[in-house]
């Protein structure tokens, strides 16, 4: 299975700030015959299930804030939030499914 | 709109199985796969397998050994996970989610808590 590692673990940033997370996979997500990245991302609050903000590494899902961006390509990509809000607050994870879907480990997104 | 509705949390002995459901509405029951997702306590979420409600065609994740077997019933629009030969360690959230085509889940389930403890 693909391995998702992502970084930092936690952050912590002041409202109106950006926040940026990274993720890596253990192999290339990039499929070359039709050049997209099976790369996606979610936003996880307590006692909730995860919900879908980017998919194809960089597609906003429908009504997710566009202060939420994806951005990277093979096996390194990034997460920006342009302008922290309180709401933000959560854990974030990536997730590939070039093959057997695979999640990184999550980063939990604070408040400073 | 889309809601995937889930059964009630369980508790459950080492070895024992269990069986959680998980109610589709609010769009065509059999053009979306259904997905299981699992997440231990603080921990990331691990992907058990799926069922095209259309014909009925399932995948399996190999960690489980055989352990899990997912159903549905399409004239109820609910699909159902069964794990067997309970352990300490499934104790997690059970969650359903769909997918269309591509393997990113767009709706998910409320999650179904299961506890397996002796």
């Amino acid at each position: 299975d693909i391995v998702m590692t992502q970084s930092p673990d936690s952050l912590a940033v002041s409202l109106g700030e950006r926040a940026s997370i990274n993720c890596q996979s253990s192999q290339s997500v990039l499929y070359s015959s039709n050049n997209k990245n099976y790369l996606a991302w979610y936003q996880q609050k307590p006692g909730q299930p995860p919900k879908l903000l980017i998919y194809w590494a960089s597609t906003r899902e429908s009504g997710v804030p566009d202060r939420f961006s994806g951005s990277g390509s093979g096996t390194d990509f990034t997460l920006t939030i342009s302008s922290l809000q309180a709401e933000d607050v959560a854990i974030y994870y990536c997730q590939q499914y070039y093959g057997t879907p695979t999640f990184g480990q999550g980063t939990k997104v604070e408040i400073k | 709109q889309v809601q995937l509705v889930q059964s009630g949390a369980e508790v459950k002995k080492p070895g024992a199985s269990v069986k959680l459901s998980c109610k589709a509405s609010g769009y065509s029951f059999s053009t979306y796969t259904i997905e299981w997702v699992r997440q231990a306590p603080g921990q990331r979420p691990e992907w058990m397998g799926w069922i095209n409600p259309g014909n009925g065609n399932t995948r399996y994740s190999q960690k489980f050994h055989g352990r899990v077997t997912i159903t549905k019933d399409t004239s109820a629009n609910t699909a159902h996970l069964d794990l067997s030969n309970l352990k300490s360690e499934d104790t997690a959230i059970y969650y359903c989610a769909r997918t269309f085509g591509e393997r990113y889940f767009d709706s998910w389930g409320q999650g179904t808590l299961v506890t397996v403890s002796s």
